[in-house]
């Protein structure tokens, strides 16, 4: 089992560029998350997905927005990138929304100049 | 406000020693908490959930306590060495609002042979 993937593993966008971050699960969790990571702020939740089919914003979810394609696939897409969404982006799955330990992917380190 | 704090942001410690990481929290009643390992460079990994209705649990070296009067869990990893340094992060139920979990900042620990 890969567990979480993440890619690409590292980008360099200039300011007003689109992307969009791929992650993938093989475990058959029905949960996924999206988060960054900044010095000093820790980890803080962009967008989740509780199943296939729903999605719900977190607490950082301006400038952003996701797509859960199936049970596997959770992406997240930056429509027109800033300086200020220079972070490492991780994304992980759960088997249930709340109780269950968290399975992070190995992260996206995004650019922005 | 509700908040997450852990204790320091790095701790020293020589090997051998029991570390001891601390994690407070305000304004929330979790009826979880997790604790995770992140190393540079890669995503956090789950290490131990401990229930509100326990007040240890542990885990070959490690063990954790969740005190929900005085709004804290401990960390201890007992005979600590090198391959132990890492960013411990621990994380809680956030019950209500948009984030399922939220995260501490992190310490981060280095145990010196």
């Amino acid at each position: 089992n890969a567990g979480v993937t993440q890619t690409p593993k590292f980008q360099v966008l200039k300011t007003g560029q689109s992307m969009t971050l791929q992650c993938a699960q093989d475990m058959n969790h029905n949960s996924m998350y999206w988060y960054r990571q900044d010095p000093g702020m820790g980890l803080r939740l962009i967008y989740y997905s509780a199943s296939e089919g729903t999605t719900d914003k977190g607490e950082v979810p301006n400038g952003y927005n996701v797509s859960r394609l199936n049970k596997r696939e959770f992406s997240l897409r930056l429509e027109s990138a800033a300086p200020s969404q220079t972070s490492v982006y991780f994304c992980a799955s759960s088997d249930l929304d709340r109780v269950a330990e968290q399975y992070f992917g190995p992260g996206t380190r995004l650019t922005v100049t | 406000s509700q908040k997450i704090e852990q204790n320091s942001e790095a701790l020293n410690i020589q090997e051998g020693k029991t570390a001891t990481l601390t994690c407070n929290y305000t304004n929330y009643s979790p009826a979880y908490l997790q604790w995770y390992r992140q190393d540079p460079g890669r995503g956090p990994v789950f290490l131990l959930l401990i229930r509100e209705n326990e007040k240890e649990k542990r885990k070959e070296r490690l063990k954790v306590t969740f005190d929900t009067t005085l709004k804290q869990s401990l960390f201890h990893i007992t005979a600590s060495q090198p391959a132990d340094s890492a960013t411990y992060l621990c994380a809680l139920d956030s019950y209500s609002g948009n984030t399922p979990l939220v995260f501490g900042k992190g310490t981060r620990l280095s145990v010196i042979a």
